[in-house]
Order: C-alpha cells, then structure tokens, then sequence
C-alpha cells in the first residue's frame, strides 16, 4: 500500500528554524498536503504543494521533490504557539482524490 | 472556517452496544468524511460521501455504516461496538473532490471510549 513516513516528535527553540521531513511513494500521488493539529483540537490546512518546489507563506514555506518522494515543512521564527503536531498527507490519483495521511509529526518548542 | 459540528463530543459506552456520532455542516459542502485517529496512526478513512446517499467506502469500515439523508448531516454508526473501536473521530467537509488540491475542514472530534 501507499506509506507516508514522517518523524515522531521534533524538538526545536523558540526563534529558531526547523524543517519536518515527509517522505512517501514516488507513484500513487498527486499533491502533498500539510496541516497543523494542536493537542485536543482539529487539524487545520497549511499548505498544498502539487508542483516541485518552494512554496512559501509567511513563517511557513512547504517544498516537494515528486521523483525523489520528498516533502519537508519549513517553520521561521519559531513561537510558542507554533508547538503542535504537523501532518503531512498525500493526495492519491483516484477520481476522488483521497487523502492518505501520515502519523504525524510533534513539534516541542522550548523557550 | 467551514460550520462544521459533531456530536456527542465526548461518549463512553459497553461492548456490544450500538452508538451513532453526528455530524453536521452549514457550508453546503458535497463531500464529507469520517476518521478516526489513534496514536502512532494518521488518520484513517471509515467512510465518506459524495452526495446525499452516496456513500463509499474507506480503509476501515469494518464493524461502521453511515448515512446521509441530507447535504448537512453526515451519521456514523458502530453497529455493536468494541474496545478496538475506542478512539478519536474526525468529520470532515470538502467543497469537491473533482480537482486536486482541494482542503477538508475538520470537526472537532468526538472522543469515544468503548468499556
């Protein structure tokens, strides 16, 4: 089956930079999805990248690598409110485009 | 952000038990979702719909039924549950599915503990 791989938790220092990897099976997808779930609550999107590239959007910038089956999550300037986990998921080629998701990154921010 | 609410928020319940969850929408959009999230797992398919009854099925929908009479409200059923059914369930919208690219909005979530 199609397998989205992400890292498991992320530490990282308020202020700094951090990129959250995602890396899946070259074939089988369409575009790369990232969203952004705090503890307890829904996750909400990010970023849609279905071209290979940077896409950027303000502290956010998401890339994509479609040969290499590569996608990171750029975060800037990193607050306090930035810690949550981030969930990267593939957009699949069927006429419906279901979404297959992978487990999700936790990010710590410490001051 | 899309009008999206689902109920009951929290529910604990026995085996063998049936329970409905709820979802229900104001942004007229067509295609609604149900997931459930459990720990070291991403989110995984039950079911969705395209269409007022229309609906399909996910990865997972072994031991779930939905049911969608109307474009607003989305039923997800446990028809007998179990512990391995005690999780976290996600609604969720999409205005279409005919391109790519297209966001879900999400629903709170309904926690539901099976005992």
């Amino acid at each position: 089956g199609q397998n989205i791989d992400q890292p498991t938790e992320m530490t990282a220092t308020e202020g700094a930079i951090v990129q959250i990897n995602c890396t899946y099976q070259t074939s089988g997808f369409n575009g790369l999805f990232w969203y952004q779930q705090h503890a307890g609550e829904a996750p909400t999107f990010l970023s849609y990248n279905v071209l290979d590239g940077l896409e950027e959007k303000g502290r956010f910038s998401s890339f994509l690598s479609r040969s290499k089956g590569y996608s990171y999550l750029l975060l800037k300037e990193l607050q306090m409110k930035d810690s949550a986990s981030y969930l990267c998921a593939g957009e699949g080629t069927d006429s419906n485009y279901q979404l297959i998701w992978g487990a999700g990154t936790k990010l710590i921010i410490k001051p | 952000d899309a009008g999206i609410t689902q109920s009951p928020r929290h529910k604990v319940t026995e085996t063998g038990t049936p329970v409905t969850l709820r979802c229900h929408q104001t942004e007229n959009h067509r295609y609604m979702y149900w997931y459930r999230q459990d720990p070291g797992h991403g989110l995984r398919l039950i079911h969705y719909s395209y269409g007022v009854k229309d609906t399909d099925k996910g990865e997972v929908s072994d031991g779930y039924s939905v049911s969608r009479s109307k474009t607003e409200d989305f039923l997800l059923t446990l028809e007998s549950a179990t512990s391995s059914q005690t999780s976290v369930y996600f609604c969720a919208t999409q205005t279409s599915a005919g391109t790519g690219g297209v966001e879900q909005y999400f629903g709170p979530g309904t926690r539901l503990t099976v005992t």
